[in-house]
């Protein structure tokens, strides 16, 4: 059976410090990746998706990067902190139908 | 993916069948509709999809208009582990599309 596994569960991190948070999707092949933000009380961003190893679609404009260095895994990336990136971090996967979530990051920049 | 309009929030009482519509007028012939939910500070999670019959599992009932242009997600006997935001997505399953969320219904069912 397919599982996706997302950690940390939490993280408290600093205004400027790096950022890296992965992914890994087990019991299928080729799916399509992603990662979502969600802030408190708001809705599911999406922030980037992918379709293939190192094929990645950026949403929205912003502090964070992504990379697909294997089929299965998706990094999710920051260089330096912001407060504003403080939020629900949720990954998840498909192959055009049904889509399974990771248990999500929760990440508070301080 | 074909923009869809729910109500922000419903309340259901415990037991009850809980009826959430989604509006969907410009589905395309080959975009499913898609019901997940999202308990709150977890990862949202599949609910069902159909494309023009009507649909039921273990979780839900899915009601599809005949014209498509809108749909139903039933769940007969609402329990208070219920209470979550329901998103309704109208999708095609060919490669290259993007799942993404609108701000979906908050269902909460009361005891």
């Amino acid at each position: 059976s397919q599982t996706i596994h997302q950690w940390p569960a939490t993280l408290v991190q600093p205004v400027g410090s790096p950022l890296s948070l992965e992914c890994t999707v087990e019991g299928t092949s080729n799916p399509n990746l992603y990662w979502y933000r969600q802030a408190a009380g708001r809705g599911l961003q999406l922030l980037f998706y992918s379709v293939g190893i190192g094929q990645i679609s950026s949403e929205v404009p912003q502090n964070l990067s992504a990379s697909r260095p294997q089929d299965r895994q998706f990094i999710l990336s920051s260089k330096k902190l912001l407060l504003s990136d403080s939020g629900f971090y949720l990954c998840a996967w498909d192959r055009n139908t049904e889509a399974f979530f990771g248990q999500g990051t929760r990440l508070t920049v301080v | 993916d074909a923009k869809t309009t729910q109500p922000t929030s419903m309340d259901c009482a415990e037991g009850r069948a809980a009826n959430l519509p989604c509006n969907h007028s410009t589905i395309s012939g080959n975009e499913y509709v898609y019901w997940y939910r999202q308990i709150h500070s977890q990862g949202p999670q599949y609910i069902i999809h159909g494309l023009k019959n009507n649909e039921t599992n273990e979780m839900a009932s899915l009601i599809i208009t005949e014209d498509r242009k809108s749909s139903t997600l039933i769940l007969p006997h609402a329990t208070l582990r219920d209470t979550a935001v329901y998103y309704c997505i109208v999708r095609p399953h060919n490669a290259g599309n993007m799942l993404t969320f609108g701000g979906g219904t908050r269902l909460m069912v009361k005891p």
